[in-house]
């Protein structure tokens, strides 16, 4: 099946900018989209197929995707950014259609 | 403003059935695909079921196929997972969410189902 890796933990200073990877192979030949969830809320979409947005989700999130990597970028970080997120694909060859990451905690310092 | 509301979670015996509901408004419930979505405690989200806006397409996660069954009516813009023969690994927070161009746009609070002796 299908497997989407992004690293555990990142950490980054309020102001600056965070940077979530996912990498899965040939990523860039699918749409990914990624979520937010707060500790005890339901995941928010945050951006979808690569790099729009939601209607109400602030500019600083964006997205790319490319060869064997997305990366959610999040900028001007702020404290309520502090979150965990997940990336996601929709996978046809595999029963797990819908494949999310193993998810990375974005901590602000 | 789209609402998913889930119901039916609790605590249950491994071996044991439940039927979780998801009632949903603010949008036209027959039109979208619908999924379940779950997430043991403090692990990642893993995706359960899909099931298509007129119940032609179903799919299931291999870690449920043969024990849970996706289903939904319309008229009563609801949705259901019924789950049997639960075991431990099932205990989790269970999320209904709706399906827009292969991505989840809304997700309900989720329900905490318990599978303990």
């Amino acid at each position: 099946s299908y497997v989407l890796t992004q690293p555990p933990s990142v950490s980054v200073a309020p102001g600056q900018t965070a940077r979530i990877t996912c990498g899965g192979n040939n990523i860039g030949s699918k749409s990914v989209h990624w979520y937010q969830q707060k500790p005890g809320q339901a995941p928010v979409l945050v951006v979808y197929d690569d790099s729009d947005r939601p209607s109400g989700i602030p500019e600083r999130f964006s997205g790319s995707n490319s060869g064997n990597t997305a990366t959610l970028t999040i900028s001007r970080v702020e404290a309520g950014d502090e979150a965990d997120y997940y990336c996601q694909v929709w996978d046809s060859s595999s029963d797990h259609h819908y494949v999310f990451g193993t998810g990375t905690k974005v901590t602000v310092l | 403003e789209v609402q998913l509301v889930e119901s039916g979670g609790g605590l249950v015996k491994p071996g044991g059935s439940l039927r979780l509901s998801c009632a949903a408004s603010g949008f036209t419930f027959s039109s979208y695909s619908m999924n379940w979505v779950r997430q043991a405690p403090g692990k990642g989200l893993e995706w359960v079921s899909s099931i298509s806006s007129s119940s032609s397409y179903i799919y299931y996660a291999d870690s449920v196929k043969g024990r849970f069954t996706i289903s939904r009516d319309n008229a009563k813009n609801s949705l259901y997972l019924q789950m049997n023969s639960l075991r431990a690994e099932d205990t989790a927070v269970y999320y209904c969410a709706r399906e827009k161009r292969r991505n989840l746009d809304y997700w309900g609070q989720g329900t905490l189902v318990t599978v303990s002796s």
